[in-house]
Parts: C-alpha cells; structure tokens; sequence
C-alpha cells in the first residue's frame, strides 16, 4: 500500500497569512494527487484534483503543486472558513490512501 | 444538484451485522463508480470500498474484506454498504462518496461529491 504522510499534522497561522503543507508519498504516485478541507462535523470538500487542478467554485487562493513523490498545498489570504482540517488523498492505486490530516488553526 | 444520502446507521454489538444505504440524485447514477470512506471518532479518512459504474468490480480495504460487502442498484440509484462481523474499530461515521470522473473505479479519480455520513457505533 502506498502511504501518505503530511507535514505539518498541525499549524497556526492569522486570517490573511499564506501556508503551505505538504504531501509526501511512499513511492510515485504521478501526479494523482487530490486536496481535500474538512470542517468539523461536515463532510470533507474537494479542492485540488490530480495535483494542480482547482476544483470548480474554489476559491483561487488555493494552489497545488508537485509530483511524483512530494506535493504541496498552497493557501494565500486565509478566510475564517479555511481554519480546518486539511488531508491528501493519492489515487494512483488501490488501496487508496489518505494522509494524516493537517489541521490549520487560528493564532 | 447531486444528493448523496446515508441512512442505515446505528449501534450494534460486537459480532453483529447492519447494512448502509445511499440514496442518490441529481446525476445519472448508472455510469459513476461509488464508494463508501470513513472517519473514526477524532480520527483521520480512511477509504473502506468502492465498486464500478455497472457493478462488476469491487475493491476493499484490507480492514474490511472478508467482512464488507459493496453492492449497488442502478434501477434503484441506491449504494449499500452489508458489513458483518463487525468490531470495534469499525466505529465511524461512514460517507458515500461518487468517483469523478465518470467510469473511473480503479484508479486515477476523486471524490468531489460527498453524502453528509451516518454514524455506525460498535459496542457492547
């Protein structure tokens, strides 16, 4: 099974600033490599897809990046609602495996 | 819209068994393949099974086979989840997920469209 590991588990950071977390897989994974946000007690939402691709309706403050082995998600300008759990998901084979999670707190 | 609702959860004793529904809308449900992930309590995602648009393929994780069983009605656009033998650790909040794009099962796809989760708590 391929394993994800996310870096950092969790961070804080003030509405306005930039973060960044990583993604890094056991083996390559190409670039199939999926965002998601998850808000307490709600379901997780998509962002990024394969990589680099920003789901429809999100906002463009998010940005993907990377491929192979080591990923990054991008947040620019944080807004109240991004203060959330964060978590990668690779789908490049079954198993399909998730991260950790990430979770983004308010300084 | 696309509506995915989870219905079927509830407590169960260790050894017993309880079947989930997903009850789908909104798109044409016959050429999506769909799947079930969960989250234990303050734990992370865990992808537990997927099965193809027409039926014909299912994959499990390694935790449920044997155990949990995938299947679909595509008359009914209704996903079940019959899960036996269940344990404790099998406590969780499980969510329907679609696969995007269509026809994608095996690989290569994500999970844009989310049911809001049904509880499933093993205990004695």
């Amino acid at each position: 099974d391929i394993q994800m590991t996310q870096s950092p588990s969790s961070l804080s950071a003030s509405v306005g600033d930039r973060v960044t977390i990583t993604c890094r897989a056991s083996q390559s994974i190409s670039s199939f490599l999926n965002w998601y946000r998850q808000k307490p007690g709600k379901a997780p939402k998509l962002l990024i897809y394969a990589a680099s691709n920003l789901q429809s309706g999100v906002p463009s403050r998010f940005s993907g990046s990377g491929s192979g082995t080591d990923f990054t998600l991008a947040i620019s300008n944080l807004q109240p609602e991004d203060f959330a759990t964060y978590y990668c998901q690779q789908s490049y084979s079954t198993p399909i495996t998730f991260g950790q999670g990430t979770r983004l707190e308010i300084k | 819209e696309v509506q995915l609702l989870e219905s079927g959860g509830g407590l169960v004793q260790p050894g017993g068994s309880l079947t989930l529904s997903c009850a789908a809308s909104g798109f044409s449900f016959s050429v999506y393949a769909m799947g079930w992930v969960r989250q234990a309590p303050g734990k992370g995602l865990e992808w537990v099974s997927i099965i193809s648009h027409s039926g014909g393929s299912r994959y499990y994780a390694d935790s449920v086979k044997g155990r949990f069983t995938i299947s679909r009605d595509n008359s009914r656009d209704t996903l079940y989840l019959q899960m036996n033998s269940l344990r404790d650790v099998d406590t969780a909040v499980y969510f329907c997920v679609r696969a995007d794009p269509p026809y994608y099962y095996d690989r290569e796809y994500f999970f844009e469209n989310w049911g809001q989760g049904t509880l499933v708590t093993v205990s004695s």
